[in-house]
């Protein structure tokens, strides 16, 4: 089975420009969910989405990131202008409601690096 | 708000047995998952306890005691392979889909 699939693996960008991650959830589940990990922060929960709507992004640090899910498999996470605070590994995951304990399927991530 | 703890590193030697302790603090309480993360990869599942008690699982188990909101992870058997960090992790109090998780835990198996 085809786990969670994200774009690209690494990422080098400059200051400024603009940075698109992309992620296809596992074929079935209805939850997609946006992680950032850093070594200071640790995992942290930036959006998730229920059914392609976005329910809570309470975490999305700022204006610079937005994310939009246009369909069920497939989910974009935007930064722009990026800065070099942003340098992090992105993780998108995804979950079945009808499963034991919601249990969250993590991708391999995005690693980016804004220098 | 919520609150997960665990160490953040421990070593240990090959064959030997490891217990990873985690205490949490959450307004309510929906089961607690233990993930793994090698260096560079992404966290993967190893369990879900959602009732009191120790749940086994090969090498790996897994204990809960919701009253005094603590959980230990113990791995039997070390293996060099198992050099990871392990993620403590609860629902959300925002939402139950999603989890929140501890800052994880270090362990480093050495020959």
């Amino acid at each position: 089975d085809a786990g969670v699939i994200q774009s690209p693996r690494h990422e080098v960008t400059e200051m400024g420009q603009e940075v698109t991650l992309r992620c296809k959830p596992i074929s079935g589940h209805d939850y997609l969910f946006w992680y950032r990990q850093t070594m200071m922060r640790g995992l942290e929960l930036l959006i998730y989405f229920n059914n392609n709507v976005p329910i809570d992004d309470s975490g999305m640090p700022e204006d610079r990131f937005s994310a939009k899910m246009p369909n069920a498999s497939f989910s974009t996470l935007k930064i722009q202008p990026s800065e070099p605070r942003d340098s992090a590994v992105y993780f998108c995951a995804s979950s079945y409601s009808g499963g034991s304990g919601n249990t969250i399927y993590f991708g391999e991530g995005s690693w980016l690096t804004v220098v | 708000g919520q609150n997960i703890d665990q160490p953040t590193e421990m070593t240990a030697t090959e064959g030997a047995i490891v217990q990873i302790n985690c205490t949490y603090q959450t307004s309510g309480f929906n089961g607690l998952f233990w993930y793994q993360q090698h260096a560079g990869e992404a966290p993967t599942f190893l369990s879900y306890n959602v009732l009191d008690g120790l749940e086994e699982k090969g090498r790996f188990s897994s204990f809960l005691s919701r009253s005094k909101g603590y959980s230990y992870l113990l791995l039997k058997e070390l293996q060099m392979k198992d050099s990871a960090s392990y993620l403590c992790a609860v629902p959300s109090d925002s939402g139950y889909s999603t989890l929140t998780f501890g800052k994880g835990t270090m362990l480093l198996v050495s020959p």
